[in-house]
């Protein structure tokens, strides 16, 4: 079946522009996470979606970061006021609802292809 | 297009050769884990889990070992061939905590044919 899918790919813009950045998870998955990875280093936990409400979202780094998921479906990350230092690749995840016992089920979180942005 | 990994721990084997993979992970609370592999200009694609219920997992051509006492993870790949060629990334979580995962810093395997 279909995986997860992000658009755009890739996205160039101006210091201080708006961008938003799209998700549309697995149909039918009800976690809904976003990620961002520098060069060279691991996915960093930005925000996370249980159905339409941002259950966590610690992981932004600032007021200019935003996401929402309405419908509980697709979700758009929107970064305000861009800085050089949001250069990054944005990756969104999503999972099927687990319960959390130990001995049952996989936490495994599915990912999409990334949307590479680059401020300049 | 960028590379993911250019400024990463880099593992060199040759075609045929058995992989092992290290990560050190930071939360002693953690009781999942879950290795994921890389490749240039894809988001990460998941490998094999394991609990912390467990020491050892293997799925195919791969094996996880868990060690609690010293917080390491290895991911071994037997038999390595150039498609297992990517950035390999560990990742962790506290399953009745944050649903976030915590990510470690990657190895790039290249595989020499």
């Amino acid at each position: 079946g279909a995986g997860v899918s992000q658009t755009p790919s890739n996205k160039v813009t101006e210091k201080g522009k708006y961008v938003e950045l799209r998700c549309d998870p697995i149909s039918g998955h009800t976690a809904l996470y976003w990620y961002r990875q520098s060069l060279g280093q691991g996915p960093e936990f930005l925000i996370y979606f249980q159905g339409t409400g941002a259950a966590d979202d610690s992981g932004l780094p600032n007021d200019r970061f935003f996401a929402v998921r309405p419908e509980g479906s697709v979700s758009t990350l929107k970064i305000q006021r861009t800085e050089r230092g949001d250069s990054a690749v944005y990756l969104c995840a999503s999972s099927p609802f687990v319960p959390r016992t130990l001995n049952s089920g996989t936490y495994e979180q599915y990912f999409g292809p990334g949307t590479r942005l680059t401020v300049t | 297009g960028e590379s993911v990994g250019l400024h990463l721990p880099t593992l060199s084997v040759q075609e045929g050769d058995n992989s092992i993979i290290n990560c050190a992970y930071s939360n002693s609370a953690s009781d999942y884990f879950i290795w994921y592999k890389q490749e240039s200009g894809k988001g990460p694609q998941f490998i094999i889990d394991i609990r912390s219920n467990m020491d050892k997992r293997q799925g195919q051509r791969v094996t996880v070992l868990l060690n609690k006492t010293v917080k390491h993870l290895s991911l071994q790949i037997a038999a390595t061939q150039p498609g297992d060629s990517a950035v390999y990334f560990c990742a962790e979580r506290v399953i009745t905590g944050r649903r976030a995962l915590t990510f470690g810093s990657g190895t790039r395997l290249q595989v020499q044919p």
